[in-house]
Order: C-alpha cells, then sequence, then structure tokens
C-alpha cells in the first residue's frame, strides 16, 4: 500500500515561513491536499490540488508538489497557526493520509 | 451550510459491533463522495473507508486493513451514512469522523465534529 511519510514535528518562530514536507513514491504525479487539525477539533482543508486555497483559507497558506515530495508552506506563521498538519492523496481508489506533522510556534 | 453529526454508542465491549450514524443537513448525500476517517488517541487520521454513486448504487471501499469487518452503507430517505465495525478490539478505540469529498480532486472539505468510540 501507498505510504507518505512527514516530520512528526517542526518549529518556527513567529512571522518566519514554516516548510511541512511530505514525501512518497512519485507524490508529483498525485494530487495533494493538506489539513489543518487544531487540538480537540476536525481536521480543516488548507490546500487541494497541490496549490489551491479553499475560500476562506488565508493567502499564508500555499503548496507545491514535485517529485516525490509535496510542500506546506506557512508564510509570516502566526501563534494561531500552531495545530497538526496532515498531507492526503489518492492511491488509485484509496485515500492516503501522512502520518501528521505537529507545527509548533515559539 | 452543510453539516455533518456523527452519532453512536461511546463505549463498545471488545469483539462486539460497533454501529456510528452520519447526519448530513445542508446537501444530499446522493451526490458526493462520503469518508469515515478515525483518529486513534493521539495519533493521526486513518482512513476507514467511502461510499459514492449513492444514486445507483452506493459503491463503498474500503481500507484494506479494516476491510474484513467494516460495512459502510447509506439511507437516503434520512440522508444519513452509516459504519459498522464488527469484532472491535482496544486499537478500534477512537474518534471516529465522517467527511464528504468536495468532488473534482477538492479534497476533503467537510467533515463531522467526530464521535469518541472507546473499546473495553
Amino acid at each position: 500500500s501507498y505510504e507518505m511519510s512527514q516530520p512528526p514535528s517542526v518549529s518556527v518562530s513567529p512571522g518566519q515561513t514554516a516548510t511541512i514536507p511530505c514525501s512518497g513514491e512519485d507524490l508529483g504525479d498525485k494530487y495533494v491536499c493538506w489539513y489543518q487539525q487544531k487540538a480537540g477539533q476536525s481536521p480543516v482543508l488548507l490546500i487541494y490540488q497541490d496549490k489551491k486555497r479553499p475560500s476562506g483559507i488565508p493567502e499564508r497558506f500555499s503548496g507545491s508538489n514535485s517529485g516525490n515530495t509535496a510542500t506546506l508552506t506557512i508564510s509570516g506563521t502566526q501563534a494561531l497557526d500552531e495545530a497538526h498538519y496532515y498531507c492526503q492523496a489518492w492511491d488509485g481508489s484509496t485515500v492516503v493520509f501522512g502520518g501528521g506533522t505537529k507545527l509548533t510556534v515559539l | 451550510q452543510v453539516q455533518l453529526q456523527e452519532s453512536g454508542p461511546g463505549l463498545v465491549k471488545s469483539s462486539e459491533t460497533l454501529s456510528l450514524t452520519c447526519t448530513v443537513s445542508g446537501v444530499s448525500i446522493r451526490n458526493f463522495y462520503w469518508s469515515w476517517i478515525r483518529q486513534p488517541p493521539g495519533k493521526g487520521l486513518e482512513w476507514v473507508g467511502y461510499v459514492f454513486d449513492i444514486q445507483t448504487t452506493a459503491t463503498t471501499i474500503y481500507n484494506s486493513s479494516l476491510e474484513s469487518r467494516v460495512t459502510l452503507s447509506v439511507d437516503t430517505s434520512k440522508n444519513q451514512l452509516s459504519l459498522i465495525l464488527r469484532s472491535v478490539t482496544v486499537s478500534d478505540t477512537a474518534v471516529y469522523f465522517c467527511a464528504r469529498h468536495g468532488g473534482n480532486g477538492r479534497g476533503i472539505d467537510v467533515w463531522g465534529q467526530g464521535s469518541s468510540v472507546t473499546v473495553s
């Protein structure tokens, strides 16, 4: 079965840029979505089709996908961005999630 | 506004069957893919399965690791989705989410609040 890996944690200082990678074999050939999940809440869709933002998602969230790695970039990171982030893709007809990354803003 | 509300028993005994319902409001379930996704305490998201083509066949696709124990179904008259998980063990303890796929590759754009299930 297809697997996607994410670093368990990433730290960033307020106002700086955070990058969260998601790796998988030939991941660039698939569309990747990104979700944000704050403590005790349901996940929220941040990015779909590698780089598109649903309405209401701030422009500081952006995505890219090439080769074996998709990346979520958060520009001008704010304290309220502290959360878990999950990548997701389709492997044929099945849905696959990465293991998630805890973003700490300190 | 599309809303999803999961419901079910918070506690299930080991070896028994877990049953959850997701009531959808604001949109007909006929026109989208609908997934169940679970999250064990302190862990990441695990896709359980989805149902689609509800208008005709209500086709289901399952996570291969759960396929032998899980059944997804729909009730279009009540605009509800259902999940049944048989022979549960403590490793099935999780928050179970129902969620909508936005279509045309738009990702999972609507999530329920989740239903916490503990297997004792």
